[in-house]
């Protein structure tokens, strides 16, 4: 069984298309992150949620909205779709908002704007 | 949180401990020491962390200086699957349970 699943794990559009991503877990987890990792290979800390509640905003364009429907799930909706935008996002849980708490990472979604 | 300092890569050979260090001088004292690893394509994936104290579990040891100004990742017997780039993050205990990567340490292990 996949603890932390993403869809898809490929995604092209165009510019200006609005795209969502999907992310769910099977742990039982309290909290979920969304992270980038752009093409030099830099990994950054989106958002984090706690039981459906937004924890961190990091300085992330407003183009972008999470949304968590329950404890398990957290989507990434896209606006606007800009080339820089192109990456690869990982979808990420922690039992709770301890610091320090392992956190375990989905495969990551390749989302590429032309 | 501390700034780390790894090397950029390094080589192993199959079936040989591969030694990874981490320097982070400015370490805290309450500071703990995590490493993640990324296998390529994949999502990072925990390791191990201390505070100063030597741990090991069932994929690595992780050694701390007793000044805690750098520590040693310890892969006790490399496979071809541990190629990956290495992080090691310094964490205080309080605020938010984000990660920061850095730039990590690309270990190949070679056949």
């Amino acid at each position: 069984d996949t603890a932390v699943s993403q869809t898809p794990k490929y995604l092209v559009t165009q510019m200006g298309n609005d795209k969502s991503i999907k992310c769910e877990q099977n742990l039982g987890h309290d909290t979920m992150y969304w992270y980038k990792q752009d093409s030099k290979k830099f990994l950054k800390i989106m958002f984090s949620y706690n039981n459906k509640e937004l924890i961190i905003n990091e300085t992330v364009p407003n183009r972008f909205s999470p949304k968590s429907p329950d404890k398990a799930h957290l989507n990434l909706h896209i606006n606007s779709l800009e080339l820089g935008d192109s990456a690869v996002y990982f979808c990420a849980s922690s039992q709770d908002l301890v610091r320090g708490r392992e956190q375990y990472f989905g495969p990551g979604t390749r989302l590429t704007v032309t | 949180d501390a700034k780390t300092t790894q090397p950029p890569s390094m080589d192993c050979a199959e079936g040989r401990a591969a030694n990874l260090p981490c320097n982070h001088s400015t370490i805290s004292g309450n500071e703990y020491v995590y490493w993640y690893r990324q296998i390529h394509s994949q999502g990072p994936q925990y390791i191990i962390h201390g505070l100063k104290n030597n741990e090991t579990n069932e994929m690595a040891s992780l050694i701390i200086t007793e000044d805690r100004k750098s520590s040693t990742l310890i892969l006790p017997h490399a496979t071809l699957r541990d190629t990956a780039v290495y992080y090691c993050i310094v964490r205080a205990p309080t605020g938010a349970n984000n990660l920061f990567f850095g730039t990590g340490t690309r270990l190949t292990v070679i056949p």
